[in-house]
């Protein structure tokens, strides 16, 4: 069985512009969450989807959004990008979002900010 | 509102041996999941074990373990016959079931073993 798939693995970006990260969970499964990993702050959540609905979202700017579409897969998009949004950016798909399901994490995009 | 603190920022173990890796929690839930994850250098997260807050036993993968303490809100990993490959950061984490459906991770534990 397939693991989740982000795209791409790294992506190196100037301020201002807008980046699209991709995500494709482990078949059948319908929730996908975003969070981003900095040294400073640790892993943060940003938001998560299930059935193409956004059903949590962490305290980001208005800047990072997301969406879901009908096969589950996720992308996400931070638009006027900014040095400190530089980060590993992490996805996780789980069955159903429960509390007693794990999620399971792909391998991140490392963007970077010039 | 839900925490998770650990404590160790590093530690060092020989091949072979058996280490712990603390973690203590705070939530306002009855109903909750505890999750340890293993991120090598590369970045990946790797699902390492789970423990349901109604789950009477510790759980148990492989080498691994859950020491599940509820009174004291710990859930320590131990990984028993350390590996040199176990070398990596470890992350508790927490999920409520209050619907808020995200993850909420410690700092982590930079975990070493030499031969």
């Amino acid at each position: 069985k397939a693991g989740v798939t982000q795209t791409p693995r790294y992506l190196i970006k100037t301020r201002g512009q807008q980046v699209t990260l991709s995500c494709s969970p482990i078949s059948g499964h319908r929730s996908v969450s975003w969070y981003q990993q900095t040294p400073g702050q640790g892993l943060q959540f940003l938001f998560e989807y299930f059935s193409e609905t956004q059903r949590n979202k962490g305290n980001f700017p208005g800047r990072f959004s997301g969406r879901q579409f009908s096969n589950s897969r996720s992308e996400m998009n931070v638009s006027t990008l900014e040095l400190g949004d530089s980060a590993l950016y992490l996805c996780a798909s789980s069955q159903g979002g429960d509390s007693n399901q794990p999620q399971h994490f792909g391998d991140g995009t490392r963007l970077s900010i010039l | 509102a839900q925490k998770i603190t650990q404590t160790q920022p590093g530690m060092f173990v020989q091949e072979k041996e058996a280490v712990t890796l603390d973690c203590t929690y705070d939530t306002s839930d009855q109903s909750y999941g505890l999750f340890w994850y293993k991120q090598p250098s590369s970045g990946e997260m790797i699902f390492l074990i789970y423990q349901g807050s109604y789950d009477e036993q510790n759980a148990t993968e492989g080498r691994y373990s859950l020491n599940f303490q509820k009174a004291r809100k710990s859930a320590n990993l131990v990984i028993s016959a350390s590996q040199l490959g176990d070398s990596a950061m470890y992350f508790c984490a927490m999920r409520e079931a209050t619907g808020f459906h995200k993850l909420v991770f410690g700092t982590g534990t930079r975990l070493l073993v030499s031969p």
